[in-house]
């Protein structure tokens, strides 16, 4: 089974750009979050989704958006990048969603760098 | 809310000697689930070992251990045999139901040949 994939794996933008980022699940995993690992704030979650819904969402600025398609495919896209938008994107997989065991598979990561 | 504490930002241990990477966790949830992922310098995480909150016993996957203190909400991860490619950094991370995942600040282990 093929895992998470990412794309892009690097990207490099300017300040006041906008930007979007592709995650497919492993097969059969309809439940996709998103997370935001940078140096000085360590892994943070910036929202959930499942079966094309939003369920969960972290403390990130309206900038951050995203969405699920109806093949579980996610995409998130940040809007007027800041310099301290650079950070390794990473994106997880899993099922059933909502239970406590269920092992999140990671991609990746596409590592943004905002010039 | 759920909050994991990691306290020791870098560790250092001698190939084939064993170590144990420190983790607690804070939670109001009655069931959860305790991770530890492995992150090398290529950035992709590796899931290593996972612990249910009702589970007795330690949880154990190869050379990785879990030492799961409920009274004390640790859950320390213990590599056995250590081996060069361990080097990289390690997540501890709860979750519980319907919650996202929370990770802690991570620790760097370097094993020295």
């Amino acid at each position: 089974k093929a895992g998470v994939t990412q794309t892009p794996r690097y990207l490099i933008k300017t300040r006041g750009q906008q930007v979007t980022l592709s995650c497919s699940p492993i097969s059969g995993h309809r439940s996709v979050s998103w997370y935001q690992q940078t140096p000085g704030q360590g892994l943070q979650f910036l929202f959930e989704y499942f079966s094309e819904t939003q369920r969960n969402k972290g403390n990130f600025p309206g900038r951050f958006s995203g969405r699920q398609f109806s093949n579980s495919r996610s995409e998130m896209n940040v809007s007027t990048l800041e310099l301290g938008d650079s950070a390794l994107y990473l994106c997880a997989s899993s099922w059933p969603p909502g239970e406590v065991d269920n092992e999140q598979f990671f991609g990746p990561g596409t590592r943004l760098t905002v010039l | 809310a759920q909050k994991i504490t990691q306290t020791q930002p870098g560790m250092f241990v001698q190939e084939k000697e064993a170590v144990t990477l420190d983790c607690t966790y804070d939670t109001s949830d009655q069931s959860y689930g305790l991770f530890w992922y492995k992150q090398p310098s290529s950035g992709e995480m590796i899931f290593l070992i996972y612990q249910g909150s009702y589970d007795e016993q330690n949880a154990t996957e190869g050379r990785y251990s879990l030492n799961f203190q409920k009274a004390r909400k640790s859950a320390n991860l213990v590599i056995s045999a250590s081996q060069l490619g361990d080097s990289a950094m390690y997540f501890c991370a709860s979750r519980g139901g319907y919650q996202k995942v929370t990770f802690g600040t991570g620790t760097k282990l370097q094993v020295i040949p």
